[in-house]
C-alpha cells in the first residue's frame, strides 16, 4: 500500500524567511509525485509533477525536488500570499495517494 | 491549465433529503473522474473512481447506495448523496484526469455540504 508522510504538519514563517517542506513516500512503482496547493474552502491547485529521482521543477518562489524516498518543496523568500496548505501525492497506477499536508502561514 | 467546474459551492439540506453535486471538465474530455471527501484539517480521502459509461468503483467503506455516482458523458460526473444525515456533512471535491499519459489531476473548487 502506498504511503505518503508530510512534515511538518504546520509551519510558520516570517515574510522572506526561506524554508522547505518534506514529503516522504513508499510506493510500489512510482509513476509520478505531485505537489498541490490548497486554500481554505477550495479544491487543490496543481503545482508540479516529478517523475524520477534527481528531477527538479521551479515556479516563481517554489522549487520541488525528488529523490528515491522523498520530495522537498523549497520556498524562497515567501510572501503572505503563499500561505496555504501544501499537499503531496504519489501515483503508482490508477489513483493518487495524498499526504496529510503542511499548513504554511507566512506572517508579514 | 485544464478547468474543472464543480457546482454548487455549498449546500445546506435537511436530514433525509438527497443532494446532487455536479462536476464538469470545461476544456477537455475526462474519461476518468474521482470523488474525494475532506474533513477539516485532514487530507483528501478517495471515495470512488468513475469512468465514463461504466459503473463507478468505490473505495472500501464507502456505501455505493448512499453515494450515487453517474458519469454519463466525457465532461460530466455527478455525485448524489442520498438520504443525507448530519454525519455526511463534509467537503466534497471532484477531480478529472485529462488522459494522454499525464496522470496530473485537475480539481474542482469543492462543495461544502451541511446536513441539518
Amino acid at each position: 500500500e502506498d504511503q505518503v508522510t508530510q512534515s511538518p504538519e504546520a509551519l510558520r514563517l516570517q515574510e522572506g524567511e526561506s524554508s522547505s517542506l518534506n514529503c516522504s513516500y513508499t510506493v510500489s512503482g512510482l509513476r509520478g509525485l505531485f505537489w498541490y496547493r490548497q486554500d481554505p474552502g477550495k479544491g487543490p491547485e496543481f503545482l508540479f509533477t516529478l517523475y524520477s529521482a534527481g528531477e527538479e521543477k521551479e515556479k516563481e518562489r517554489l522549487k520541488a525536488t525528488l529523490t528515491k524516498k522523498e520530495s522537498f518543496l523549497h520556498i524562497t523568500a515567501p510572501r503572505p500570499e503563499d500561505s496555504a496548505t501544501y499537499l503531496c501525492a504519489v501515483s503508482s497506477g490508477s489513483r493518487l495517494t495524498f499526504g496529510e499536508g503542511t499548513q504554511l502561514t507566512v506572517n508579514p | 491549465g485544464a478547468v474543472v467546474s464543480q457546482h454548487p459551492s455549498w449546500v445546506i439540506c435537511k436530514s433525509g433529503t438527497s443532494v446532487k453535486i455536479e462536476c464538469r471538465s470545461l476544456d477537455f474530455q475526462a474519461t476518468t473522474m474521482f470523488w474525494y471527501r475532506q474533513f477539516p484539517k485532514q487530507s483528501l480521502m478517495l471515495m470512488a473512481t468513475s469512468n465514463e459509461g461504466s459503473k463507478a468503483t468505490y473505495e472500501q467503506g464507502v456505501e455505493k447506495d448512499k453515494f450515487l455516482i453517474n458519469h454519463a458523458s466525457l465532461t460530466l460526473s455527478t455525485l448524489t448523496v442520498t438520504s443525507a444525515h448530519p454525519e455526511d456533512s463534509s467537503f466534497y471535491i471532484c477531480s478529472a484526469l485529462p488522459g494522454g499519459g499525464d496522470e496530473k489531476l485537475f480539481f474542482g473548487s469543492g462543495t461544502q455540504l451541511s446536513v441539518l
